[in-house]
């Protein structure tokens, strides 16, 4: 079975510009995690949806980050406009529901010039 | 200006030797943990759990030890290989909310 899958695998751009991830969870399962992880700060949750719905983002860093989950095969993480402090590795996790065992992507490396 | 970086407890260990890695939770009503390894350039990847109606489960070469009492968590790696290092972390859940994550332990297995 495919895991979690995320797009692209590595991003580099320039201060400004628009990212936008992505990330298709395990099929069947109904929660969805985006964490980003930096050596400063560790793995952070930014949001997390359950059955598409977004439950709490409350750990999204500005208004310049926004995520969606249009159907349960699919979700979006952009950040607009983006700077260099959102630099680090984006994970995407799904699990069979919010506090079940979440399973990772292989997580999109961004770096912002 | 000097950055810091997260500081992770890192553990050494020799190949073949058994390692330990612990972790203390934060909440005495958590109720299911877990044990993830990350692997330098990869996700973190589920290795064993345990529900805290429990003190013990093995999985192979793993094994997670829970004591409630003092909020504590402990993964057992038999026989350490070098592919076992990697950072480690425990994570817990409580009710019906997402898993925690602690900070990681790193171990480097010497070959």
């Amino acid at each position: 079975d495919a895991g979690v899958i995320q797009s692209p695998r590595h991003e580099v751009t320039e201060m400004g510009q628009e990212v936008t991830l992505r990330c298709k969870p395990i099929s069947g399962h109904n929660s969805l995690f985006w964490y980003r992880q930096t050596m400063m700060r560790g793995l952070e949750l930014l949001i997390y949806f359950n059955n598409n719905v977004p439950i709490d983002d409350s750990g999204m860093p500005e208004d310049r980050f926004s995520a969606k989950m249009p159907n349960a095969s699919f979700s979006t993480l952009k950040i607009q406009p983006s700077e260099p402090r959102d630099s680090a590795v984006y994970f995407c996790a799904s699990s069979p529901g919010v506090w079940e065992t979440q399973y990772f992507g292989p997580g999109t490396r961004l770096l912002v010039l | 200006g000097e950055s810091v970086g997260l500081h992770l407890p890192t553990l050494s260990v020799q190949e073949g030797d058994n390692s330990i890695i612990n972790c203390a939770y934060s909440n005495s009503a958590s109720d299911y943990f877990i044990w993830y390894k990350q692997e330098s350039g990869k996700g973190p990847q589920f290795i064993i759990d345990i529900r805290s109606n429990m003190d013990k489960r093995q999985g192979q070469r793993v094994t997670v030890l829970l004591n409630k009492t003092v909020k504590h968590l402990s993964l057992q790696i038999a026989a350490t290989q070098p592919g076992d290092s990697a950072v480690y972390f425990c994570a817990e859940v409580l009710g019906n909310t997402p898993l925690v994550f602690g900070k990681g332990t790193r171990l480097s297995v010497i070959a």
